[in-house]
């Protein structure tokens, strides 16, 4: 089984401001990573497969980097709707595991 | 429009069964890999359970194995999770959600991220 950290587990940040959000996998998973966004009382949706693909309509804003084993999500410019909690997810191997979370509230 | 409506979650007692449903539109069902992910209130998301397009392949996370059975109708673009022996960990809310078909084994592949989510049933087991 792959074990996933993701931090931090809480961001307090600006708008506008850059905020980055790490997820670190205790074996290799090439770049089977995914990353969500999650708004409260909402179902979670598709941010970034591949480690750096952005899904259709995702704004630009949204960056994903890595492959191995450390994995980055890069918000550039936060804006108001970006205020959520964000997920990663490695597919390499079966079961499918999430991280635990990071939420990004208001500073 | 592709979407995914779950139903069938309500208050159940502790040891009793549900079945939840989830209907899909707007893609080839069949040719996709379909999940149950959960989410305890105020936790993160937890893969419960899988099942290949063609219903021949199905998986467990430990937690539920014994107890959950998934299923789906691919006629009716539909699938299934039949919830037995329910504890009160159970309590969550359940969403279903499409493999993309981008992940190592391409389209019909259960290592996947999930494009399409459908909005989610809760599901309360008190004890």
């Amino acid at each position: 089984v792959i074990w996933m950290t993701q931090s931090p587990s809480l961001l307090s940040a600006s708008t506008g401001d850059r905020v980055t959000i790490s997820c670190r996998m205790s074996q290799g998973i090439s770049s089977y990573l995914a990353w969500y966004q999650q708004k409260p009382g909402k179902a979670p949706e598709l941010l970034i497969y591949a480690a750096s693909t952005l899904q259709s309509g995702v704004p630009s804003r949204f960056s994903g980097s890595g492959s191995g084993t450390d994995f980055t999500l890069t918000i550039s410019c936060l804006q108001s709707e970006d205020f959520a909690t964000y997920y990663c997810q490695q597919y390499y191997s079966f079961p499918p595991i999430f991280g635990g979370g990071t939420k990004v509230e208001i500073k | 429009e592709v979407q995914l409506v779950e139903s069938g979650g309500g208050l159940v007692q502790s040891g009793g069964s549900l079945r939840l449903s989830c209907a899909a539109s707007g893609f080839t069902f069949s040719s996709y890999a379909m999940s149950w992910v959960r989410q305890a209130p105020g936790k993160g998301l937890e893969w419960v359970s899988a099942i290949s397009g063609s219903g021949g392949s199905t998986y467990y996370a430990d937690s539920v194995k014994g107890r959950f059975t998934i299923s789906r109708d691919n006629p009716k673009n539909t699938l299934y999770l039949q919830m037995n022996s329910l504890r009160a960990e159970d309590t969550a809310v359940y969403y279903c959600a499409k493999s993309s078909g981008k992940g190592p084994s391409g389209v019909g592949g259960l290592n996947d991220a999930f494009d399409i989510w459908g909005q989610g049933t809760m599901v309360t087991v008190s004890s």
